[in-house]
């Protein structure tokens, strides 16, 4: 069964700093995606940005990037320019690709703090 | 253009009781996927409705059902509850099994 682990509960940046968000995932698949997903207090899970395993490069959205390391089952988030919007929990997620298996598996989260 | 609504946005029950909650999906989508979120973790993932039918299923036990309308919508039923069962309810929508999932803002069940 595929796993995602979130090793960092909480972390903290200051505004305009960047920071990275750290997710490692176990699989026995060679295609599948990834994703981090914001849960601000509002409770609503927005995805944020998403990467397909078969593609090398990694993805951009904006001030968000992602450090995909297929070999080593990696896949960070960072966070340029941080900014006070930017506080909520972060979750990565994992979903195989095409097959029977369309649910996300959720890491257990971190929860970013933006300092002004 | 509306995304995922649910409904109730909050909802107290006692041990044993029995609780149905509604989602509507975004406008377009045919797939409605549940996910149960308890306090400090992430979604767990508990059935996915597709064409009426549950297609595909997490580890949780018959006592959570659910149920997919000719419009799309969708409601998950959850009896004989347990204490364990307070939790968020997510649900998330998506056009087919495999595509981008999009979340509405979630029914917080407690449970006494």
């Amino acid at each position: 069964a595929q796993t995602v682990t979130q090793s960092q509960p909480e972390m903290s940046v200051q505004e305009a700093e960047t920071v990275t968000l750290s997710c490692t995932y176990d699989t026995s698949e060679s295609d599948y995606y990834l994703f981090w997903y914001k849960q601000p207090p509002s409770r609503q899970m927005i995805l944020v940005i998403r990467q397909e395993a078969y593609k090398q490069q990694n993805a951009t959205e904006n001030r968000f990037s992602v450090n995909f390391q297929k070999a080593a089952k990696s896949f960070s988030l960072k966070i340029s320019d941080s900014q006070l919007g930017d506080a909520a929990m972060y979750f990565c997620a994992y979903r195989n690709y095409g097959g029977s298996q369309g649910n996300l598996i959720f890491g257990k989260g971190t929860k970013l703090s933006v300092k002004p | 253009d509306a995304g995922v609504t649910q409904s109730p946005t909050h909802l107290i029950k006692t041990r044993g009781q029995q609780v149905t909650l509604r989602c509507s999906p975004k406008s377009g989508h045919d797939t409605v996927s549940w996910y149960q979120q308890a306090l400090g973790q992430g979604p767990q993932f508990i059935f996915q409705y597709y064409e009426e039918e549950e297609r595909q299923r997490g580890n949780f036990p018959d006592r959570f059902s659910g149920h997919q309308f000719p419009n799309y919508s969708s409601e998950l039923n959850v009896n004989a509850l347990l204490l364990g069962d307070s939790a968020l309810y997510l649900c998330a929508s998506s056009l087919g099994g495999h595509n981008e999932q999009f979340f509405g803002p979630g029914t917080r069940l407690t449970v006494l």
